[in-house]
């Protein structure tokens, strides 16, 4: 079985441009989650999908951050404009029906310069 | 959701079995013990859970003290890839909350040693 998808692995872009993130969840899961982790603040969540519906998005920094699942395989984080502090890793995660088994992507590594 | 305490770092040659501890003296009664794993550049791994009762996977056990205020997480024959950073987490069911946040902490960086 194929697990969460994620695409780019490695991102490099200057400060200002947009950036795009993209996941594919396990196939069933009907729960996405985008993660962040830095060094600093170490792995947060950003935001958590149920049903492609977006349910807690407390964790998104600043109107910067937007996130969409237009449906129950496909979810997009987008950065716009991007700044060097949204330097991190991004991760992806699904499980079922929220629960907290959840199932991790390989990350995209973002570095903005 | 219940703060959770683990050392930072813990070594353990490889084929002995890691213990790992994780104390959370706040728990509260519907609160599970959740563990994940991180290896180096690598997403974040479930393990196992539990809220009472002991608990055995292919990967792990997990023991929990009668009152619930600490675990152990167990890698009976540990081998050089369980080198990782390992999370506990301690959290109300899905189900019985309106998320399903996972709090990560700083975790205990666990070092399998040759």
């Amino acid at each position: 079985d194929a697990g969460v998808i994620q695409s780019p692995r490695h991102e490099v872009t200057e400060m200002g441009q947009e950036v795009t993130l993209r996941c594919k969840p396990i196939s069933g899961h009907n729960s996405l989650f985008w993660y962040r982790q830095t060094m600093m603040r170490g792995l947060e969540l950003l935001i958590y999908f149920n049903n492609n519906v977006p349910i807690d998005d407390s964790g998104m920094p600043e109107d910067r951050f937007s996130a969409k699942m237009p449906n129950a395989s496909f979810s997009t984080l987008k950065i716009q404009p991007s700044e060097p502090r949204d330097s991190a890793v991004y991760f992806c995660a699904s499980s079922l029906n929220g629960g907290e088994t959840q199932y991790f992507g390989p990350g995209t590594r973002l570095l903005v310069l | 959701d219940a703060k959770t305490t683990q050392p930072p770092s813990m070594d353990c040659a490889e084929g002995r079995a890691a213990n790992l501890p994780c104390n959370h003296s706040t728990i509260s009664g519907n609160e599970y013990v959740y563990w994940y794993r991180q290896i180096h550049s690598q997403g974040p791994q479930y393990i196992i859970h539990g809220l009472k009762n002991n608990e055995t996977n292919e990967m792990a056990s997990l023991i929990i003290t009668e009152d619930r205020k600490s675990s152990t997480l167990i890698l009976p024959h540990a081998t050089l890839r369980d080198t990782a950073v390992y999370y506990c987490i301690v959290r109300v069911a899905h189900g019985e909350t309106s998320g399903s946040r996972l709090t990560f902490g700083e975790g205990t960086q666990l070092t399998v040693n040759p």
